[in-house]
């Protein structure tokens, strides 16, 4: 069936490094990505997305990179800051005559000092 | 300001007794969706609409209800809440490019 997951819970990164986000994905007919970052207490925050006719995509700081042929989505964040620490999650939007969205399950990302 | 508001934040209630979480955006989407959000399952659409008067099913709709009558509002509504629905929901509406959320609705049913 439909399922948006991510391969790891946690991710800890020096501040200043890189950080990669992975998410893996099972339907092949969704047509639209989106990585989202939450913080404590708010509300999902969209920060870039991506349409299954492009391989990347980048944004200030951040690079979306979709691969349809092993169904994985990934999210870099160059020169990771302590304000990026939060949960992200990646979304798959499903068009199915209306715009069914699946969220995986999160990616907590601390980022050390 | 371009936002996606909810009403109210925090609710405790009791099993059985009929609530309404309101939502408003100002931002003419014609999109708009329910969440909800629990300890390690992420978020999961309850309802969604494409326009007025137009409502679909999400992914875990049992037990609730959703009214679109004019673009700007999308109430869910718990004709009568269970301990089960108590949870984190948010609203959110879709425009080019971006889907906004609320700041969410913390939801204890006793």
């Amino acid at each position: 069936g439909e399922n948006v997951g991510l391969h790891l819970p946690t991710l800890s990164v020096q501040e200043g490094d890189n950080s990669i986000i992975n998410c893996a994905y099972s339907n092949s007919a969704s047509d639209y990505f989106i990585w989202y970052k939450q913080e404590s207490g708010k509300g999902p925050q969209f920060i870039i997305d991506i349409r299954s006719n492009m391989d990347k995509r980048q944004g200030q700081r951040v690079t979306v990179l979709l691969n349809k042929t092993v169904k994985h989505l990934s999210l870099q964040i160059a020169a990771t800051q302590p304000g990026d620490s939060a949960v992200y999650f990646c979304a798959e939007t499903v068009d199915t005559g209306g715009f069914k969205t699946i969220f995986g399950a999160g990616t907590r990302l601390f980022v050390k000092a | 300001e371009a936002q996606v508001t909810q009403n109210p934040r925090y609710l405790i209630t009791v099993t059985g007794k009929k609530l309404t979480v309101t939502c408003s955006q100002n931002m003419n989407h014609e999109y708009m969706s329910w969440y909800r959000q629990d300890p390690g399952l992420g978020l999961r659409q309850i309802y969604y609409s494409m326009n007025v008067e137009v409502t679909d099913k999400g992914d875990v709709p049992e037990g609730y209800k959703v009214s679109r009558k004019e673009k700007r509002n999308f109430p869910l509504i718990l004709e009568s809440p269970s301990p089960n629905q108590t949870s984190l929901y948010f609203c959110a509406s879709r425009g080019p490019g971006a889907q906004y959320f609320g700041p969410g609705t913390r939801l204890l049913v006793l």
